[in-house]
């Protein structure tokens, strides 16, 4: 199946800095990619959506500023925390979608971030 | 976009068949049902996808009825390494996705 690579898996940062997130679709070209964020025993909430070599759509209630998102290839998107915050920390997901007749999401392995 | 609604939670045990139903019962026309496996601390993982009538796979089984409101996850003899959250998606391309609670299968010995 299609694979989608998030790095890192894991980060720790202090508080006022910033985290960027990779994620990468690696054997299919995804015009979509999709960002999530869940906390602990809770589902995923969609944070965005960005589109190949245009601006993300960010859901209501998602700072823009304060998450930057950027889909500069097919294959490419990234998210920065900026000025992270300890109430930014969460489990980030990346999912990236492949159309084959009908719609797939293929997901990352997801980032945790932990803000000090 | 269609609202999905399934079980919080369900307990089976080892060896049995589990079946999880989700009911959607605004689907429109071009939507297709797709189930995902969710395990702690992990990105989702595509399980299963269908539109209409049963659709089987190494995994599991997707049944959906003719009306297609609703749709059941099929899991043919459990382990306890099925223990995870299921979600069930409804939608087509170009749509955001919307995660519901899904369901918390927690598998016995």
């Amino acid at each position: 199946g299609a694979v989608v690579s998030q790095h890192p898996s894991r980060v720790i940062c202090k508080s006022g800095t910033s985290v960027k997130i990779e994620c990468r679709s690696l054997d299919f070209q995804a015009t979509t990619m999709f960002w999530y964020r869940q906390f602990p025993k809770k589902s995923l909430m969609l944070m965005a959506t960005s589109n190949e070599g245009s601006k993300a759509t960010y859901e209501q209630g998602v700072e823009k500023d304060k998450f930057l998102i950027n889909h500069a290839s097919l294959t490419l998107s990234t998210l920065t925390v900026t000025s992270a915050h300890p109430e930014d920390s969460s489990f980030y997901i990346c999912s990236a979608s492949l159309r084959t007749g009908n719609e797939k999401l293929f997901f990352g392995s997801g980032t945790q971030l932990s803000v000090l | 976009l269609a609202k999905t609604t399934q079980p919080i939670s369900m307990d089976s045990y080892e060896g049995q068949e589990v079946n999880i139903t989700c009911s959607h019962n605004n689907i429109a026309t071009n939507d297709y049902i797709t189930w995902y496996q969710q395990f702690p601390s992990q990105g989702p993982r595509f399980i299963i996808q269908g539109y209409k009538t049963k659709v089987t796979n190494e995994v599991a089984s997707l049944f959906i009825p003719a009306d297609r409101k609703s749709s059941t996850l099929s899991l043919p003899r459990v382990s306890l390494s099925d223990t995870a959250v299921y979600y069930c998606l409804v939608g087509t391309y170009g749509q955001n996705f919307v995660f519901g609670p899904g369901t918390r299968l927690s598998v016995l010995p």
